[in-house]
């Protein structure tokens, strides 16, 4: 398996406009969770997903920021209207049930978004 | 509520050191799961081992050793003989089995010096 596949790697945008990042868990894997990671606020949860369905979106900072997860392949972050205080690394990360397998979350790359 | 603290910000040692990095846990599940990642300066996120609530044994792979304690509910990893490869933020990380929830510390950066 590839692993967690994100996209972009890297992202610039000028303020007030929409930010789209994507990301491909592993096949298999039932959880899909999106982070924000600053050197402010460190590693935090924005939302997380099982079997598609959102569970907990506690994280997510505000309205301007919403997630989907159409399939079991695919989920998107979207935020709309981006602010330079957006900027951070979005990192996307899938496991499989922790009731069951107790197995970790395995991450992708990462995506550095820089709003200007 | 799930918390976890990881109350070391930096820790600066120099090579051949042995180091201890320090994670203490919250959570109100009786059954969880504890995780160490390392972020090395490439900035991906990588994940070095797996705990289990019911599992206090302690465990070691290779220059790396994990301590489990349930009654301090701490969760130490220490690297033994530190290599500059070694320098890297690790994190600490909680699952509960009811929430599903993977939640980390703030992470502890570790910088080895030659």
């Amino acid at each position: 398996d590839a692993g967690v596949i994100q996209s972009p790697r890297h992202e610039v945008t000028e303020m007030g406009q929409e930010v789209t990042l994507r990301c491909k868990p592993i096949s298999g894997h039932d959880y899909l969770f999106w982070y924000r990671q600053t050197m402010m606020r460190g590693l935090e949860l924005l939302i997380y997903f099982n079997n598609n369905v959102p569970i907990d979106d506690s994280g997510m900072p505000e309205d301007r920021f919403s997630a989907k997860m159409p399939n079991a392949s695919f989920s998107t972050l979207k935020i709309q209207p981006s602010e330079p205080r957006d900027s951070a690394v979005y990192f996307c990360a899938s496991s499989r049930l922790a009731s069951t397998f107790g197995t970790e979350a395995f991450f992708g790359q990462g995506t550095r978004l820089t709003v200007v | 509520a799930q918390k976890v603290t990881q109350a070391q910000t930096e820790i600066s040692v120099v090579e051949k050191e042995d180091v201890t990095l320090d994670c203490v846990y919250e959570t109100r599940d009786t059954t969880y799961y504890l995780f160490w990642y390392k972020q090395p300066p490439s900035g991906e996120l990588v994940f070095l081992i797996r705990r289990n609530s019911f599992d206090e044994q302690n465990e070691i792979s290779g220059r790396y050793s994990w301590n489990f304690q349930k009654s301090t509910s701490s969760f130490n990893f220490t690297i033994t003989a530190s290599q500059v490869v070694d320098s890297a933020v690790y994190f600490c990380a909680l699952r509960g089995v009811n929430t599903d929830k993977l939640i980390f510390g703030t992470g502890t950066r570790l910088q080895v010096f030659p």
